[in-house]
């Protein structure tokens, strides 16, 4: 239904190492959004795709948005201790309200 | 000026006590959010309200209670509280109902004991 999975659940990588969460859809998404939480914080947003095979960056952050509009992807190249935290990509349900993943969590060490 | 603000943001109480939590945009936004976030870190939509109307009620006990008084507040009242309700709430708003991005308060750690 309108659950999007969010796989895998924990990383764990060394600093310089890439990183990528992906989030999947049994239907078709009108859009999907992606945010972080960082530890003790609170969701912030990140970005919105919308268009099908849409690639988006910010900096280090690569943001896919599949062809069948059914999956996305967040890839972030060579992590940073200041990108830990848990990223969650939500779907909007019934145009009312966001679903949220349940989120990919990264630890980085240095 | 905070955009979403709850308050508290930490509160501790006992089993059948009733609480509320508050919250606030100056966002000048039509829709709000309660949403709780287990131990898991899984965000759980409890209500959407747009414009004072409540437009989603996700399976959620009726003893809690949301009020909008307008349209920049949406306040949760719980009723007779459980060790199971123990979880970080946060309050967000949004423009429209879904599909814009989201802003969400500090959160509100509740710990039943």
């Amino acid at each position: 239904g309108q659950q999007v999975m969010q796989i895998p659940q924990y990383q764990h990588v060394q600093e310089g190492e890439d990183f990528t969460t992906y989030c999947n859809s049994s239907t078709t998404l009108s859009n999907i959004q992606w945010y972080k939480q960082r530890p003790g914080g609170h969701p912030v947003f990140l970005i919105q795709l919308v268009k099908s095979g849409e690639v988006k960056k910010q900096k280090r952050l690569t943001f896919q948005f599949g062809e069948a509009k059914k999956n996305s992807s967040l890839h972030i190249t060579a992590t940073q201790t200041t990108d830990v935290g848990t990223y969650f990509c939500a779907r909007t349900w019934a145009g009312t309200a966001l679903i949220f993943g349940k989120g990919t969590t990264l630890s980085v060490s240095s | 000026d905070t955009a979403v603000s709850q308050t508290p943001k930490y509160l501790v109480t006992q089993m059948g006590n009733d609480k509320s939590i508050k919250c606030e945009q100056n966002l000048g936004h039509d829709t709000m959010y309660w949403y709780k976030q287990d131990s898991k870190k899984f965000l759980k939509i409890m209500f959407s309200y747009n414009n004072k109307e409540l437009i989603i009620n996700e399976t959620v006990p009726n003893r809690f209670s949301p009020k909008s008084p307008d349209k920049a507040h949406l306040n949760l009242h719980i009723n007779s509280l459980e060790l199971g309700d123990s979880a970080v709430y946060f309050c967000a708003s949004s423009q429209a109902t879904g599909g814009t991005e989201a802003f969400f308060g500090q959160g509100t750690r509740l710990t039943v004991v």
